[in-house]
């Protein structure tokens, strides 16, 4: 079964404060997806990884193939970033459709 | 900055009505999708189509559904007769590049179309 955990499910956080969201999952995957969710439903992709690491201004994301696991950080965080922010895989070598965690609500406060 | 759109944002129907959700994928994607979150729930996979047919679905995809691609730029969802439990949001998605091979693989996602079956 593919299954995708994600820790925590819910985070409050001041503002300023270094934030880590986990990712784990169970079966082979050919990329990892970090997805951020507004409270109005939209989706907006925020990295696609297959291995390393990945950085796009405040938000960085690791992922550690061998142990199945993955880490998105956020580096001083704002209440602009709070968001429900899901992690997702691409399961199989080919994978084309993705298998979705339940997201982590992050509240920043400011 | 390219965008998949969606329309409607919101739709009410009645049970056993037919609907249909719109999507206008990016222009120089090849693999298009649908999803969908139930209130509260994990986003699911629903439907892949690629080269003009379907190229994977889920359990939930079933009689009642069906996807189209008409005109080159709209892809669309029909869920025939839909029943309480279709109430949901449905994400279409799109992306760039062929799955075997060097590819861009980001996934576009529209803004969603909310659907509430009374």
């Amino acid at each position: 079964k593919n299954e995708v955990e994600q820790s925590p499910q819910n985070l409050t956080a001041q503002e300023g404060e270094f934030i880590t969201i986990n990712c784990s999952y169970s079966v082979g995957i050919s990329a990892l997806h970090w997805l951020q969710q507004h409270p109005g439903g939209g989706i907006v992709s925020l990295f696609m990884l297959s291995s390393g690491k990945k950085k796009h201004g405040r938000l960085i994301a690791t992922i550690n193939i061998q142990e199945k696991h993955s880490s998105l950080h956020i580096t001083a965080s704002h209440p602009r970033d709070s968001a429900v922010y899901i992690c997702a895989v691409r399961p199989g070598e080919y994978g084309n459709k993705l298998v979705f965690g339940a997201g982590t609500i992050l509240r920043v406060k400011s | 900055e390219p965008e998949v759109t969606q329309t409607p944002s919101h739709q009410v129907t009645q049970m056993g009505q037919e609907v249909i959700l719109r999507c206008v994928p990016i222009s120089n994607h090849l693999y298009f999708y649908w999803y969908r979150q139930i209130l509260g729930q994990k986003v699911e996979f629903l439907v892949s189509f690629y080269n003009n047919e379907i190229s994977e679905k889920s359990e939930i995809f079933d009689d009642q559904f069906s996807v189209e691609r008409p005109d080159g730029s709209n892809f669309t969802l029909k869920i025939r007769s839909t029943k309480l439990e279709d109430s949901a949001m449905y994400f279409c998605a799109s992306r760039e590049g062929l799955a075997g091979g060097p590819f861009t693989g980001e996934l576009f996602f529209g803004e969603g179309s909310r659907l509430t079956v009374l």
